[in-house]
């Protein structure tokens, strides 16, 4: 069975610093990769995901995420956080052998700072 | 990108009630949607696995008589606690993946449950 650590449950930083939030995951097939965040009171939005190709992915707002297979890591950054990216974030992994079914993280809460 | 809306976002129950909680995906097919439960300051827990036209599959722990699954069309999903007890409360959320393949999913807003 899949599973999926998130290293940070709280995570407090200043506007303009960087962010780097871990995720490694324990499966030893194929496997999606999910970054989701959750606003204060909204639901979970995707922010990016990597099926193939190239390990380095961009997605909305500024974040990226790096696939190092090696490691069974897919950690997210962002290279200057604002106040609005004060949220919950969740590694989310689908391991392609079991269907669709996504396994989440333990989630970090991310607080900015202004 | 694709909506999915839940109903109620919010319900309060007398304890021994049954709850249903409905999951639509508004502007696309869904054959597979996923119900998940998320306790206060952790994360979402899978609940079971709803197929168009079958039976849901249920994660290992989670009481189908208790819980149950519905999913009669395309575009709707919907779980039933039924016999409702505190402990129940929780957040609900569904998911919903389109029939297309795409193998995204979708979220919906959540269905916070109190029961008292």
């Amino acid at each position: 069975a899949q599973s999926v650590s998130q290293h940070n449950h709280h995570v407090i930083l200043s506007e303009a610093a960087s962010l780097e939030l871990g995720c490694n995951y324990s499966y030893g097939g194929t496997v999606n990769l999910f970054w989701y965040v959750q606003y204060p009171g909204q639901h979970l939005q995707l922010l990016l995901k990597y099926f193939s190709g190239d390990p380095l992915v961009k997605g909305i707002k500024g974040f990226e995420a790096e696939f190092i297979k090696s490691k069974f890591s897919f950690n997210l950054r962002k290279p200057s956080v604002q106040w609005s990216d004060t949220a919950e974030y969740f590694c989310a992994v689908n391991a392609r052998a079991a269907g669709n079914k996504l396994t989440f993280g333990g989630g970090t809460r991310v607080l900015v700072k202004p | 990108g694709a909506v999915v809306s839940q109903h109620p976002s919010w319900v309060i129950c007398k304890s021994g009630t049954s709850v249903k909680i409905e999951c639509r995906s508004l502007d696309f097919q869904a054959t597979t949607m996923f119900w998940y439960r998320q306790f206060p300051k952790q994360s979402l827990m899978l609940m079971a696995t709803s197929n168009e036209g079958s039976k849901a599959t249920y994660e290992q722990g989670v009481e189908k008589d208790k819980f149950l699954i519905n999913h009669a069309s395309l575009t709707l999903s919907t779980l039933t606690v039924t016999s409702a007890h505190p402990e129940d409360s929780s957040f609900y959320i569904c998911s919903a993946q389109s029939a297309s393949g795409e193998t995204e999913a979708f979220f919906g807003q959540g269905t916070r449950l109190t029961v008292v």
